[in-house]
């Protein structure tokens, strides 16, 4: 799996939307890039993933580049609930890995009121 | 909306002894997944299993751990003989194929 790369820390103001950065520069051509995001100690949670096109569901939008080398999280409008650790991990969904996540340190993301 | 369900929520038990951990993936999922938290640091894989075998394991998964599936719904992640450092919150996770994950609320385990 390739690595990735993001921030350690981001703040944001409540209601405002939240941008977070990934860089993936040596993503493969069948690798996803996906996002989990984990809120104190409890189980990661999926949010979204992509391949190549913009993806949007009801809980954020995934903004990946031309080149697949970054990509950016986007929550429109993020509120105090939001506040968590997030993590983007490049997934050979489908492959050889079985399925394996590979977990790096993530963004904290803290919103503020 | 289904979820993974895992027990107990907290496990205290001295170093040495065996501890089962339990997961109850989400119902029609095929692949089935173990990871672990020591405080403070990143969530770390330990092993896959689909078709009721293991289809990969890190090199943390050493002859001290085993999976087993031993009914239709349970999976479960035995320690034969704990260690201090085997301190940590375990997490369970399903899929129904190799894409988004689903994660249970963890298994705090404290060894003694």
């Amino acid at each position: 799996d390739a690595k990735t790369t993001q921030p350690p820390s981001m703040d944001c103001a409540e209601g405002r939307a939240a941008n977070l950065p990934c860089n993936h520069s040596t993503i493969s051509g069948n690798e996803y890039v996906y996002w989990y995001r984990q809120i104190h100690s409890q189980g990661p949670q999926y949010i979204i993933h992509g391949l190549k096109n913009n993806e949007t569901n009801e809980m954020a939008s995934l903004i990946i580049t031309e080149d697949r080398k970054s990509s950016t999280l986007i929550l429109p409008h993020a509120t105090l609930r939001d506040t968590a650790v997030y993590y983007c991990i490049a997934d050979n969904a489908g492959g050889t890995s079985y399925g394996k996540l590979t977990f790096g340190q993530g963004t904290i993301l803290t919103v503020h009121p | 909306e289904p979820e993974v369900t895992q027990t107990p929520s907290h496990q205290v038990t001295q170093m040495g002894q065996e501890v089962i951990l339990r997961c109850v993936p989400i119902s029609n999922h095929l692949y089935f997944y173990w990871y672990r938290q020591i405080l403070g640091q990143k969530v770390e894989f330990l092993v896959s299993f689909y078709n009721n075998e293991i289809s990969e394991k890190s090199e943390i998964f050493d002859d001290q751990f085993s999976v087993e599936r031993p009914d239709g719904s349970n999976f479960t992640l035995k320690i034969r003989s704990t260690k201090l450092e085997d301190s940590a919150m375990y997490f369970c996770a399903s899929n129904p194929d190799r894409g988004e994950q689903y994660f249970g609320p963890g298994t705090r385990l404290t060894v003694t």
